[in-house]
């Protein structure tokens, strides 16, 4: 199984700043997915990031609000910029459990960041 | 579009008592099953996928689930829960139709194993 690790682990923010976190694995992997779990909900889809192409935004996520980078195999970052309370949730990055374009397999997920907006 | 619904938001057992967590789905395609866990202040663990063949599937910590293509269902069960398997589990599936390579969480269902 793929080691993913992320930074930071929780931050407490201010309203209107901007906060990057990172997603590193341990292996190299086509594509990453980042959710969002909000309190006491489940998981949501925001964006899929292959390297080497813009990411892929769902419904309701534009990138102007959470931009990604993908610049290699191995890492991607999230962006939630201009924050407001309504951000606060645990982000989690995500890589398919075998590598490739498309996987019936399952996905293994980083232990999340814990975000507050104050 | 897929969809899961998981329709218990909470199940309360007593420990050593057998433990079911509920699942239905819908997809246009082949379903591809998941089952994760998550504790508190950690992130989601895989447990167990159905993707074909036996239709009963063995994951980790003693869980497994039964596939039943004609109630739509993918329960996941224990039979004899420890106190230790409290925690927030949520069912998944992946389809490769329209939505392409999405997998879609149903809402979760918190387990609480009283001693």
């Amino acid at each position: 199984s793929a080691v993913i690790s992320q930074k930071p682990s929780r931050d407490i923010c201010q309203r209107g700043t901007s906060l990057t976190i990172q997603c590193q694995v341990d292996s190299q992997v086509t594509m990453m997915f980042w959710y969002r779990q909000q309190p006491g909900q489940s998981l949501t889809l925001i964006a899929t990031a292959n390297q080497g192409s813009e990411a892929t935004y769902e419904s309701g996520f534009v990138i102007d609000k959470f931009p990604i980078s993908r610049p290699n195999l191995t890492f991607s970052t999230l962006t939630v910029s201009n924050m407001s309370p309504e951000d606060s949730s645990i982000y989690l990055c995500s890589v398919d459990a075998q590598s490739g374009v498309y996987s019936y397999n399952e996905q293994f997920f980083g232990p999340g960041t814990r975000l507050t907006v104050l | 579009a897929q969809s899961v619904a998981q329709p218990e938001d909470q199940v309360n057992v007593a420990e050593g008592n057998p433990l079911t967590v509920k699942c239905t789905y819908s997809v246009s395609g082949n379903p591809y099953l998941f089952w994760y866990v998550q504790y508190p202040n950690r992130g989601l663990q895989f447990l167990l996928k159905y993707i074909t063949g036996d239709n009963l599937v063995k994951g980790s910590y003693g869980f497994e689930a039964e596939f039943n293509k004609s109630q739509t269902s993918f329960h996941l069960k224990k039979p004899s829960a420890l106190v230790s398997d409290s925690a927030l589990y949520f069912c998944a599936v992946r389809d490769f139709g329209a939505a392409g390579n999405k997998l879609t969480f149903g809402g979760g269902t918190r387990v609480l194993v009283k001693p």
